[in-house]
């Protein structure tokens, strides 16, 4: 069981450049999301999907863009990467967006931009 | 909206004292709630989580929790703390009366356990 699948696992970038953020997952998940994880700031939701072609934005999108193509893959794009976008990134799915759904967590990419 | 407040971003414990992580969520409806571990360089792992029945939910690795209407809480604890709990736990909540909301994360409390 591969679970959700993230990479890189790091990533330095240097200011203006622009990448992209992998995200995949095995368990036919509807839902999935990308949270990025600053100290004392806890995970903040960037975007999220509740299916194929469906995006939402969630509370700090400004910078980074998403597409779900496919049920598996939610990718998530920096524009022009800055400083202010270092951070540990996460990506989430779950069966569906219900309540009561519990996430099934990646294990992180780790972005630094110089 | 829903909030929830982790009283404590860093609680030291000795091996074998009990753990007490405390949670506390703002809600307009009884919420459904979570609590994930992240351990170093880890992903987030759910422990346990309360919807619906049974307000004392006991999760893996021998950590229980309570959702207490009457103080708005859902305290994290565990009986006797081992060196390998060290990690940083999160509270998240989520309304049960819609859809499409995603969970929503407390800042999280690290956990350190002393020999």
């Amino acid at each position: 069981n591969a679970g959700v699948t993230q990479t890189p696992k790091f990533q330095v970038l240097k200011t203006g450049q622009s990448m992209t953020l992998q995200c995949a997952q095995d368990m036919n998940h509807e839902y999935m999301s990308w949270y990025r994880q600053d100290p004392g700031m806890g995970l903040r939701l960037i975007h999220y999907s509740v299916g194929a072609g469906i995006t939402d934005q969630g509370e700090v999108p400004n910078g980074y863009n998403v597409s779900r193509s496919t049920t598996e893959d939610f990718p998530l794009r920096l524009l022009s990467a800055a400083p202010s976008q270092t951070s540990v990134y996460f990506c989430a799915s779950s069966l569906k967006q219900g309540a009561n759904y519990g996430y099934t967590f990646g294990s992180g990419t780790r972005l630094t931009v110089v | 909206a829903q909030s929830v407040t982790q009283l404590g971003s860093h609680v030291s414990v000795s091996e074998g004292a009990l753990v007490l992580l405390r949670c506390n969520y703002s809600s307009s409806v009884p919420p459904y709630l979570f609590w994930y571990v992240q351990y170093p360089n880890q992903g987030l792992q759910l422990l346990l989580k309360y919807t619906t029945g049974a307000t004392l939910v006991k999760g893996i690795n021998g950590f229980e929790a309570e959702f207490k209407k009457s103080e708005t809480s859902f305290h994290l604890t565990k009986p006797s703390a081992h060196m390998s709990d060290a990690a940083e736990y999160f509270c998240a909540v989520s309304d049960p009366n819609s859809g499409n909301t995603p969970l929503v994360f407390g800042k999280g409390t690290r956990l350190s356990v002393i020999a």
